[in-house]
């Protein structure tokens, strides 16, 4: 089955700092990725479509300066975190639909704990 | 606005028993339906997807969908205490965005 990889799966960064969350396809190919946040006991939202080699998509409300997205390749997926802050802390995570196209199912990375002090 | 409706719970049934998790939603154009069970702390995975209306069996899992009431359901047979976690619907709308219903969160009592 579709396998997304994501790194780290914890992080504790201190408030200002930014923090680079990755996320892979391992056996598949991706020209698109999600990026949900999760905050406890909520459901989850999406923060930004990543489009390989375009500009992502972000949702209303999130900023794209604070949250920088790049999509390299086929296969990764980056979100940054600039200046982050205890407001930030979050679980969040990437997803990829797999095969690709309309209707697929997404297939979700294990997430990342961004704990921000 | 395109929504995806469940009840929150929590749900608490018996170790052995018949779980029956519900889900609505309003964009009439759907076409893909998806049930992801979510453990505490962890990500969503993905364990049924419907696209045709009636039932999809797959182990103890049964998907429903009814396009015409707009009413897709996941049944647990055999609960186990293993089965307690939180189980999102999810819908792929007309336009393809999937949109994900807050989940329901399951009990199962030894």
């Amino acid at each position: 089955g579709a396998v997304v990889s994501q790194h780290p799966s914890r992080v504790i960064c201190k408030s200002g700092t930014s923090v680079k969350i990755e996320c892979r396809s391992l056996d598949f190919q991706a020209t698109t990725m999600f990026w949900y946040r999760q905050f406890p006991k909520q459901s989850l939202m999406l923060m930004a479509t990543s489009n390989e080699g375009s500009k992502a998509t972000y949702e209303q409300g999130v900023e794209k300066d604070k949250f920088l997205i790049n999509h390299a390749s086929l296969t990764l997926s980056t979100l940054t975190v600039t200046s982050a802050h205890p407001e930030d802390s979050s679980f969040y995570i990437c997803s990829a639909r797999d095969p690709p196209g309309e209707g697929s199912p997404l297939h979700f990375g294990n997430g990342t704990r961004l704990t921000v002090t | 606005q395109k929504e995806v409706e469940q009840n929150s719970g929590p749900l608490s049934v018996p170790e052995g028993a018949i779980a029956s998790l519900n889900c609505t939603y309003s964009d009439r154009g759907s076409q893909s339906f998806f049930w992801y069970r979510q453990y505490s702390g962890k990500s969503p995975e993905l364990i049924m997807f419907i696209y045709s209306n009636g039932d999809k069996e797959d182990g103890r899992f049964t998907a429903q969908l009814n396009k015409a009431s707009q009413y897709v359901s996941l049944l647990i047979r055999d609960s186990q205490p293993s089965d307690s976690a939180t189980y999102l619907c999810a819908v792929n709308d007309r336009d393809n965005d999937m949109r994900f219903g807050a989940g329901t969160r399951l009990t199962v009592k030894p």
